[in-house]
């Protein structure tokens, strides 16, 4: 079972250019969470969605943007990436919203904005 | 609004040594707790949770966590540790009704 799938593992681009990080899970699971993880800060949510068709802000919403089209796919934009948005991006899923799920990580994309 | 603080950003510590990792949170209701272990190049994995019941928990590779509510807090421990528990472990706590809050991380390296 492949669980949560990210896409890139890694990507450099260049401050200005928009991007789109792909998350795809297979467990049919309802709930998916984008974070971003920082030296130092941990993990911080970013966006959220309970169920397909509906998404929620996190902790740190500012410059990105989700969709939630179907139940197994949360893409995460930035739409002008600037430079402190350099981070390692996590995809996580759980069975459902709330915090009594176990929530399952994806492998991380690594960004650099230059 | 609810908070996590680990103690302890960098532990390091020789193989056999005894662990305690200090988690204490801030939320005055109920609540939900979770370690997650993130080893080296890996994703997060959950190692254990904490729902009610016992407050005393036990995880996966001889982990165990304690839920004392009058100090707010969720210490991680394991009796022995080995080189391949060389990871960053995480501190999460939930209400009933609310996203998970991660804690900052505690690096934890094993010295062979």
């Amino acid at each position: 079972t492949a669980g949560i799938t990210q896409a890139p593992t890694s990507q450099i681009l260049a401050a200005g250019r928009s991007m789109t990080l792909r998350c795809t899970q297979d467990m049919r699971h309802n709930a998916m969470y984008w974070y971003r993880q920082d030296l130092g800060l941990g993990l911080r949510l970013i966006h959220y969605s309970n169920t397909a068709g509906t998404t929620g802000k996190g902790e740190v919403p500012d410059g990105y943007s989700v969709s939630r089209a179907n139940t197994d796919d949360f893409p995460l934009t930035l739409a002008s990436a600037v430079p402190s948005q350099t981070s390692v991006y996590f995809c996580a899923s759980s069975a459902a919203g709330g915090s009594y799920n176990e929530q399952f990580f994806g492998p991380g994309t690594r960004l650099t904005v230059l | 609004a609810q908070s996590v603080s680990q103690h302890n950003h960098h532990v390091i510590l020789s193989e056999a040594a005894s662990l305690e990792l200090g988690c204490n949170y801030s939320y005055g209701g109920t609540v939900n707790l979770f370690w997650y272990v993130q080893y080296p190049g890996q994703h997060l994995q959950l190692l254990l949770k904490y729902f009610s019941g016992d407050p005393l928990v036990k995880g996966i590779k001889g982990f165990e966590a304690e839920f004392i509510k009058s100090k707010f807090s969720f210490n991680l421990r394991k009796p022995s540790v080995q080189w391949s528990d060389t990871a960053e472990y995480f501190c999460a706590v939930a209400n009933r009704d609310d996203k998970i809050i991660f804690g900052k991380g505690t690096r934890l390296h094993i010295l062979p």
